[in-house]
């Protein structure tokens, strides 16, 4: 069975600064992906970011990037200056490709950013 | 224009009471799914259909029953409402076919049990 652990249940950052968000799995299927999303206080899910278990590069997307370390099994958020809008509970997520997308979610993150 | 929507998006009701929610996404998406979030916000994937078709069914009670009357819309109907089924429902959609894609999510439904 797959299994998403995100050990921080809470992190605080400074504005403009850069935080990571830790995200840890456990799959033995070679073939995945990990997902993160935002979810703000208004409570809707937004995608923010792939990574693909075969993909040589660590995914960007403007100011996130993953830090995919495939040996250590670690998929860690790396947001750059930090915006008081990112805010927000930040979850990581692993599906497979033979599973029609299901998505296992690990507990989440609540980032709070500081002025 | 919306991508994923559900109605509504607040529902409060009693024990023992039958309740359906709704979602429709205009992505042209082939997989559609629900989700549950509970009060520690943790979110679970109970079904998912692909193409109208049932694929997932996680351990769900059988008071729930999902149903795609096609590709874009998926309905979650839930019988005998219980103080636990306190939650927020999001269903989401994805383009399965081509591989292991982003998952797009509804609003999402918070439903309330008294």
């Amino acid at each position: 069975a797959q299994k998403i652990t995100q050990t921080q249940p809470g992190m605080f950052v400074q504005e403009k600064e850069a935080v990571t968000l830790d995200c840890t799995y456990d799959t033995s299927d070679p073939s995945y992906g990990l997902f993160w999303y935002k979810q703000p206080s208004s409570g809707e899910m937004i995608f923010l970011i792939y990574q693909g278990s075969y993909d040589q590069q660590n995914a960007t997307e403007g100011r996130y990037s993953l830090n995919f370390q495939k040996a250590r099994k670690s998929a860690n958020l790396v947001i750059s200056a930090s915006q008081l809008g990112d805010s927000a509970m930040y979850f990581c997520a692993m599906g497979k490709y033979s599973s029609y997308g299901k998505l296992t979610f690990g507990q989440g993150t609540i980032l709070t950013v500081h002025p | 224009d919306t991508a994923v929507s559900q109605t509504p998006k607040y529902l409060v009701t009693q024990m023992g009471n039958d309740k359906s929610i709704k979602c429709e996404q205009n992505l042209g998406h082939d997989t559609m799914y629900w989700y549950k979030q509970d009060s520690k916000k943790f979110l679970k994937i109970m079904f998912s259909y692909n193409n109208k078709e049932l694929i997932i069914n996680e351990t769900v009670p059988n008071r729930f029953s999902p149903k795609s009357p096609d590709k874009a819309h998926l309905n979650l109907h839930i019988n005998s409402l219980e103080l636990g089924d306190s939650a927020v429902y999001f269903c989401a959609s994805s383009q399965v076919g081509t591989g292991l894609n982003e998952q797009y999510f509804g609003p999402g439904t918070r439903l309330t049990v008294t």
